[in-house]
């Protein structure tokens, strides 16, 4: 059965530090692995969604970079702000039915 | 304006009832979700449906019921044989269920009992 792992479960940075989210799977064969943000009592925003074929996507200020065989997905975030604290969730794609298994979030805060 | 919206925002139970949470999508998708996430925990798949009139278990059904009538609406009731169900709920839909879809999540139910 798929797990899912994030490590630190929670991150305190001063403003404009580059930082690094991990995300760990247990079993390679997923289809894609996506990152989404949750502010407090919200839902998910999508940030990334790496295809399986892929190694790495990019958006803005945000990288992430998928390495099936080892089985680790990062979530680089380049000079972070203030705005950027959330909690950051990734989610692995297992199933021809596009199923989602989520890793329990790392709590971002970034401090000004 | 296209997305997903959830009703009510709050919503309180006595034990022993049934309570419904409503999900309605205007972006056309043909694949809607139901996941429920506890404190400090990933989401947990509910159940999920890819075509109207049509739906599958997730990890964690038990206790649970959906209904997919119509492709915009995919309602959740939470019966009473559901031990535990304080927790926010969050309805998802993508384009098709498929394995290159986004997930786009809707604003959330939290559900206390009382």
């Amino acid at each position: 059965k798929q797990e899912v792992t994030q490590i630190p479960a929670a991150l305190s940075v001063p403003e404009g530090e580059n930082l690094v989210l991990n995300c760990s799977f247990t079993d390679s064969a997923i289809y894609n692995l996506q990152w989404f943000r949750q502010d407090p009592g919200k839902g998910l925003t999508s940030l990334l969604l790496i295809q399986s074929s892929q190694r790495e996507q990019t958006s803005g200020r945000l990288n992430a970079s998928l390495d099936k065989s080892s089985g680790r997905s990062t979530l680089y975030i380049a000079a972070s702000q203030p705005g950027d604290s959330a909690t950051y969730l990734c989610a692995a794609t297992q199933g021809s039915q596009g199923n989602l298994i989520f890793g329990k979030g790392t709590k971002l805060s970034v401090k000004p | 304006d296209g997305g997903i919206t959830q009703s009510p925002k709050y919503l309180f139970r006595k034990e022993g009832q049934n309570v419904t949470l409503s999900c309605e999508q205007n972006l056309n998708h043909d694949a809607m979700y139901w996941y429920r996430q506890d404190p400090g925990q990933g989401l947990r798949l509910i159940y999920y449906s890819q075509i109207v009139n049509d739906f599958q278990k997730g990890d964690i059904a038990e206790g649970y019921s959906v209904s997919r009538e119509k492709k915009e609406s995919f309602p959740l009731t939470v019966t009473s044989a559901q031990k535990n169900p304080t927790a926010f709920y969050l309805c998802a839909s993508s384009i098709s269920g498929g394995t290159v879809d986004t997930q786009y999540f809707g604003p959330g139910t939290r559900l206390t009992v009382l």
